[in-house]
């Protein structure tokens, strides 16, 4: 059982268009990160976001922590090219003290140019 | 700064073998954890390790393990290869292992299992 859902799980769409990526769970985390991850590469990470409600903008992408702390989202504002590749959210869960980070099941984004 | 380092980048085995992975994490960098991602299941939280001790431990079979030296490098080691082994393992660095630590990952390892 996946604690985080992703969705959509594939997004295609022309360069220019806006997008939103969503990051589900039922479970409440410390902190909730969103990576991207190229072809051949690891992940990298991109914001972290701590407190329920918190947005925080990263030029053209804005990210989102449910106030419940349960979700997440990532909206992308005229998408180019460059933003192509997997988007991963992941949460740690606080379980007595043993931390682990989750990952989301991702997103496959590609902006067609 | 070098980034994290994985050796080897690509490896071919067939299944009753094992295998160990390398991980240089980045200069300063206690904090090695180390994580599968296959397409079915995602990227999954294998073991975290801080000062030579692993901290925390996902849930894969005991044929996972893993150490850490006194420089922080790593090493993960799988005995008895199964077909479903076959994955990216990744390794990331940071300098501790929390909710607002940033971890630093590297191009990982690819497995095939023959």
């Amino acid at each position: 059982t996946q604690l985080l859902e992703q969705s959509p799980q594939f997004l295609s769409i022309q360069e220019g268009e806006n997008l939103t990526v969503y990051c589900n769970s039922s479970s409440v985390f410390s902190s909730l990160q969103w990576y991207r991850q190229e072809p051949g590469e690891g992940p990298v990470l991109l914001v972290t976001v701590v407190t329920g409600g918190e947005v925080k903008k990263l030029k053209r992408l804005t990210f989102q922590f449910g106030d419940a702390r349960k979700d997440s989202s990532l909206h992308i504002t005229a998408a180019q090219p460059g933003d192509t590749g997997l988007y991963l959210c992941a949460g740690f869960i606080s379980n007595f003290g043993n931390e682990k980070l989750t990952f989301g099941t991702g997103t496959r984004l590609t902006i067609i140019p | 700064k070098a980034g994290v380092t994985q050796t080897p980048r690509y490896l071919i085995k067939t299944r009753g073998q094992q295998v160990t992975l390398s991980c240089s994490p980045i200069s300063g960098h206690r904090s090695v954890s180390w994580y599968q991602q296959t397409p079915g299941q995602g990227l999954q939280f294998l073991f975290e390790y801080f000062s030579e001790t692993q901290r925390n431990k996902g849930n894969f079979p005991g044929r996972f393990s893993g150490r850490q030296f006194s420089n922080s490098r790593s090493e993960m080691n799988v005995s008895t290869l199964e077909l479903g082994d076959s994955a990216l393992y990744l390794c990331a660095s940071s300098l501790a292992y929390g909710p607002t630590d940033t971890q630093y990952f590297g191009p990982g390892t690819r497995l095939t299992v023959l």
